[in-house]
């Protein structure tokens, strides 16, 4: 069943632009989710993460933000870089039991 | 620090075999989760480890099994091989923080390609 999906396999912008990765998800329960970021022969890594009683969070170039009615996620990166090239999954928990969706790839070009 | 390591980085089976797969997690981790990434998916949760017994577990057949031991290491078994079980496996080491798994802190390993003919 697929409770977290990612409907854009891929994504390409250009450097310094905006990069928008969208997530959708089903299971109103979930109360913890993630982003994480995988480059090739890589495991995934931790990037950011929202709990659901908050609608944004930000670290530096990334914000996550999360509509609970629309349970939808979005994760935007500003300024791109080359360097954000990889594959972008967006995750969600319930009682420690995580979902991933299929990722989106990024391809961010200079 | 290593971080989490996996062996072995690739194998290769045939259909009805056993296959383990090792991870050590990273130092001060006392957690282990096991994924599995179809190609074109995203990882999916197989099972936990947590004080050497599994604590949770996806949806997976029985045919999967694992261990943890005293050193927090893992093991993940999987008997009679099918060719749907071809999959990149990876490990997750992390924490317990009063009971509640601290995903921020959720480091993974590289990952086992395991093909099955």
């Amino acid at each position: 069943d697929q409770q977290v999906k990612q409907n854009s396999p891929s994504l390409s912008v250009q450097e310094g632009r905006i990069s928008i990765l969208n997530c959708d998800y089903t299971n109103s329960m979930f109360d913890y989710f993630l982003w994480y970021k995988k480059y090739p022969a890589e495991g995934p890594t931790f990037l950011i993460s929202i709990s659901s009683i908050k609608d944004k969070n930000e670290d530096g170039r990334f914000t996550v933000f999360l509509n609970k009615s629309a349970k939808h996620l979005s994760l935007h990166i500003v300024p791109s870089q080359p360097g954000d090239s990889a594959v972008y999954f967006c995750a969600a928990s319930e009682d420690n039991d995580m979902r991933f969706g299929a990722g989106t790839r990024l391809t961010v070009k200079p | 620090d290593a971080g989490v390591t996996q062996s072995p980085t690739h194998l290769i089976k045939t259909r009805g075999q056993q296959v383990t797969l090792r991870c050590s997690p990273k130092s001060g981790h006392d957690t282990v989760s096991w994924y599995q990434q179809a190609l074109g998916q995203g990882p999916q949760f197989i099972f936990q480890y947590y004080e050497e017994e599994e604590r949770q577990r996806g949806n997976f057949p029985d045919r999967f099994s694992g261990h943890q031991f005293p050193n927090y290491s893992s093991e993940l078994n999987v008997n009679a091989l099918l060719l749907g079980d071809s999959a990149l496996y990876l490990c997750a080491s992390s924490y317990k923080s009063v009971g509640q798994l601290n995903y921020n802190e959720q480091f993974f390993g590289p990952g086992t390609r395991l093909t099955v003919l």
